[in-house]
């Protein structure tokens, strides 16, 4: 079974503060995701990366940036971290595949920044 | 651009009774379709996939969904609800274009409460 796991489960941090939130995949995926979760807005996509190195931004990277050093590594950075960054987050994991391949969620970070 | 939509925000059922979430998705050729399933803290869990064959495709925890080209849609289905299938689920569809290598795109989710 794939497995996607994610450092913490739960993070609290201050204002300002620089957060790390990283995500770890045992199956050898090429691609990886961030998405935050939040109530009524459904799990929207911050950044995403196919390859080593590479990055895309999603609907939302404002405010956050990302690094993907080791294939199955996938890291989300808050440069600043706001209150309106408290949020569910939560990374996955697919092989490519033109039209959509199945991602492999880890279990979510529940970040709250005081 | 594709979208998918799921109208209901919450429902509730009684335990023991037949459970159809709906999903609609907007997109002109067959789309890869998807159910996850999110139990109360914690990660999305893949029901089901639908990739091209047969329109009526089973999924674990006694799932199934229909896809119905005509009417782009993706309903799920289990003729039996259990008290342990409250939860999230989502309704998914692949990203179709040129450079898409994997996205998906969600729907907001339906909330699932289910009465004793």
């Amino acid at each position: 079974d794939v497995k996607v796991t994610q450092s913490s489960r739960y993070l609290v941090k201050r204002t300002g503060e620089k957060v790390f939130l990283e995500c770890v995949q045992d199956m050898d995926h090429e691609n990886m995701f961030w998405y935050r979760q939040d109530p009524g807005l459904g799990l929207r996509l911050i950044y995403f990366s196919y390859d080593v190195k590479m990055k895309e931004k999603g609907d939302i990277p404002e405010g956050y940036s990302v690094s993907r050093e080791k294939k199955e590594r996938f890291s989300l950075i808050l440069e600043s971290a706001s209150t309106n960054q408290t949020s569910m987050y939560l990374c996955a994991s697919s092989i490519p595949g033109q039209g959509g391949q199945p991602q492999h969620f880890g279990d979510g970070t529940r970040l709250s920044i005081l | 651009a594709q979208s998918v939509t799921q109208p209901d925000i919450h429902i509730t059922v009684s335990e023991g009774a037949s459970l159809e979430l709906r999903c609609n998705y907007s997109y002109g050729a067959t789309p890869y379709l998807f159910w996850y399933v999110q139990s109360p803290g914690q990660g999305l869990q893949l029901l089901l996939k639908y990739f091209s064959g047969d329109t009526l495709v089973q999924g674990i925890k006694g799932f199934e969904a229909e896809f119905k080209r005509s009417q782009s849609s993706f309903n799920l289905r289990k003729p039996s609800v259990h008290w342990s299938d409250a939860a999230e689920y989502f309704c998914a569809v692949g990203e179709q274009y040129g450079g898409s290598q994997g996205n998906l795109i969600f729907g907001k989710g339906t909330k699932l409460s289910v009465k004793p």
